[in-house]
């Protein structure tokens, strides 16, 4: 079954206000990334996460995996920031599976 | 960051033919992966390869896929003989160790 649930699948932003993103586990999951994918179809990296909170400007994103989620906040969002955001995860296998990924839509 | 280039990034098949897709991950990685996305949907593990061979593969990795990394060079897929519905771009990766993932730009392939 899905290992990943992803929430929003979309949400619109006014720029300048924030969001977070969540990503549900069913399973046990060893370490998270973080990914945009642009306009282009290019695949960002934007955090690797084995526990705990990393920050990098405007974005920051929590992995607790003993509560089997994690979260991409953004805040002071840019019309750059449009884009859809995917989390993915894996147990520690040779599996990465990604969630469904939200949409981002920044509007002036 | 770490470049993972994928060649070409456009590709127009007839169906039934068979078709390479090229990836050049980053030097020292050691786990490769592809992907596959329709239409900026979700992104879908096909295959995992290590070590000269596949480790874990999904369902959609049909018996017209395979890959292979000769001598260190290109990491491939092969699809042989295309079908219609493998339409879609493939992402290629690879990490250093398993969870940490360096994505190319994708393959679009066409299939007509």
């Amino acid at each position: 079954g899905d290992q990943v649930e992803q929430s929003p699948s979309a949400l619109s932003l006014h720029e300048g206000t924030g969001s977070a993103l969540r990503c549900n586990f069913t399973t046990t999951m060893r370490a998270v990334q973080w990914f945009q994918q642009n306009s282009r179809g290019s695949l960002i990296n934007l955090f690797y996460l084995a526990s705990g909170t990393k920050e990098n400007g405007r974005l920051k994103s929590t992995f607790n995996s003993k509560e089997s989620y994690s979260t991409l906040h953004i805040r002071d969002a840019q019309l750059e920031d449009s884009g859809t955001y995917f989390c993915a995860a894996g147990t520690g296998g040779y599996k990465v599976v990604f969630g469904s990924g939200t949409r981002l839509l920044v509007s002036p | 960051g770490p470049k993972v280039l994928q060649i070409p990034s456009h590709q127009i098949i007839d169906m039934g033919q068979m078709v390479t897709l090229n990836c050049d991950p980053v030097s020292n990685h050691l786990y490769f992966y592809w992907y596959k996305q329709i239409l900026g949907q979700q992104m879908e593990f096909l295959v995992n390869f290590y070590n000269g061979k596949v480790m874990e593969k999904s369902k959609l990795f049909k018996d017209q896929f395979s890959v292979e990394r000769p001598d260190g060079s290109y990491f491939t897929l092969k699809i042989q003989p295309t079908a219609l519905e493998d339409s879609a771009v493939y992402f290629c990766a690879s990490s250093l160790t398993e969870n940490t993932l360096y994505f190319g730009a994708g393959t679009r392939l066409s299939v007509l």
